[in-house]
């Protein structure tokens, strides 16, 4: 069966970087767009990035372009995502989901991980 | 963007009855690009519908999705107890994906 791992979460100060990781299993990782999507304490849920099956494409939020970074190692079957110059706003549950669109992307998602927690605190 | 808006916020009914969840766009949205989900405390989403009214794999058919343009709805026909949870419509369009703010589907 599908399955998205997260890890890499953890508390951080303001300013300073972290690197998510999702590892995947029980499907062809390197025919899938995969997300990443994160939800504040109580609140709801906001898209953060996307990256094509290959790779070559890459789309961001707003609140996060410049800053945050997607990436994945087909070799490896894993997802990441490097944040950078973290803000409190930040903080959140970050959850790593599959775009079910296979070499396309249909922009919902179908998977998702059971999500790591990121606290931006000084 | 584009700004989706829930209602109501929270929706109090009983085992048993309907459940109606709106979801309004702020500008027209494609049917192909709108999709709800289910979410329980500590839990990830669920995908419970995709292309407004598709339902995803392995969900009941006492969900069904309606709507085009910038009106979506959410239909639970006959709520059972594990249906009671917080509910996210959400879109692409324009290169940004948007969630909607959630209902909360709580018991009467």
């Amino acid at each position: 069966q599908v399955q998205l791992v997260e890890s890499g979460g953890g508390v951080v100060q303001p300013g300073r970087s972290l690197r998510l990781s999702c590892a995947a299993s029980g499907f062809t990782f390197n025919n899938y767009a995969l997300h990443w999507v994160r939800q504040a304490p109580g609140k709801g849920l906001e898209w953060v990035a996307v990256i094509s099956y290959d790779g070559n494409f890459k789309y961001y939020a707003d609140s996060v372009k410049g800053r945050f970074t997607i990436s994945r190692d087909n070799s490896k079957i894993t997802l990441f995502l490097q944040m950078d110059s973290l803000r409190t706003e930040d903080t959140a549950v970050y959850f790593c989901a599959r775009d079910p669109g296979g070499l396309t992307r249909y922009y919902y998602f179908d998977y998702w991980g059971q999500g790591t927690l990121v606290t931006v605190s000084s | 963007e584009i700004v989706l808006t829930q209602s109501p916020g929270t929706l109090s009914l009983s085992p048993g009855e309907r459940a109606t969840l709106s979801c309004r766009a702020s500008q027209s949205v494609s049917s192909r690009y709108l999709a709800w989900y289910q979410q329980k405390p500590g839990q990830a989403p669920r995908l419970l519908i995709y292309g407004a009214s598709s339902r995803a794999t392995g969900i009941p058919d006492r969900f069904s999705g309606s709507g085009s343009g910038t009106d979506f709805t959410l239909t639970i026909s006959r709520l059972e107890p594990e249906d009671f949870a917080v509910y996210y419509c959400q879109q692409y369009g324009s290169s940004l994906l948007t969630f909607g703010q959630g209902t909360r589907l709580e018991i009467k």
